[in-house]
């Protein structure tokens, strides 16, 4: 089945710095999502994506669908320390009924220092 | 804005009963869900899609006979896990795709553990 590697598993930064992540696939996606997670809690969607190169905004978080459809990025502007939780790239190539079933990455754990 | 709400939020069972976990979207129609296990520092698996009115779709290596999925109406599927053992503890997360159209919400998931 398809597989999402996720990077780096893990960041710890200083506040105001800029946060990259990335996943990529072994095979192509129609749909790449970004969440975030806090813990004991359930996913909260960030970015969107539907189209092989859009670049998309949320405030300070930027995402890009990568043209080869096989990867996307996820990066945060002047981190905060309520940015801190797990962020999660996921991807669906199902269209359909059956849109909605997810691949989710390995996550990112993210650690803002004040 | 759309939410999907999970109950129990926790629950705590003992090992060899069953229990039920429900997913209902409260200010839309659902006609499908989909349920996801998470260990703890783990990903989300995704273990099956639930279709209201027909049998769910379970993904491979998940016993549709452990984990039963109900989805009698547009607002509410079940998973109830039977005869459940501790290592059936997890995070157990629902999700729902707005019959209108393509986007998805979350719920806020259901601890389980079984001692």
């Amino acid at each position: 089945g398809q597989q999402l590697n996720q990077s780096p598993q893990s960041m710890f930064i200083q506040e105001g710095e800029d946060v990259s992540m990335n996943c990529t696939s072994s095979s192509i996606f129609n749909t790449w999502l970004w969440y975030k997670q806090d813990p004991g809690e359930g996913p909260v969607l960030l970015i969107a994506l539907y189209k092989a190169g859009e670049l998309t905004s949320n405030g300070r978080l930027t995402a890009q669908f990568g043209i080869t459809r096989k990867d996307s990025f996820l990066n945060i502007s002047a981190s905060i320390p309520s940015d801190v939780g797990i962020y999660f790239c996921a991807g669906t190539v199902a269209g359909g009924t059956s849109y909605g079933k997810l691949t989710f990455g390995q996550g990112t754990i993210l650690t803002v220092h004040p | 804005g759309a939410v999907v709400s999970q109950h129990p939020s926790r629950v705590i069972c003992k090992s060899g009963t069953s229990v039920k976990i429900e997913c209902r979207s409260l200010d839309f129609q659902a006609t499908t869900m989909f349920w996801y296990r998470q260990f703890p520092k783990q990903s989300l698996m995704l273990m099956a899609t639930s279709n209201e009115g027909s049998k769910a779709t379970y993904e491979q290596g998940v016993e549709k006979d452990k984990f039963l999925i109900n989805h009698a109406s547009l607002t509410l599927s079940t998973l109830t896990v039977t005869s459940a053992h501790p290592e059936d503890s997890s995070f157990y997360i629902c999700s729902a795709r707005i019959s209108s159209g393509n986007t998805i919400y979350f719920g806020e998931g259901s601890w389980l553990t079984v001692v």
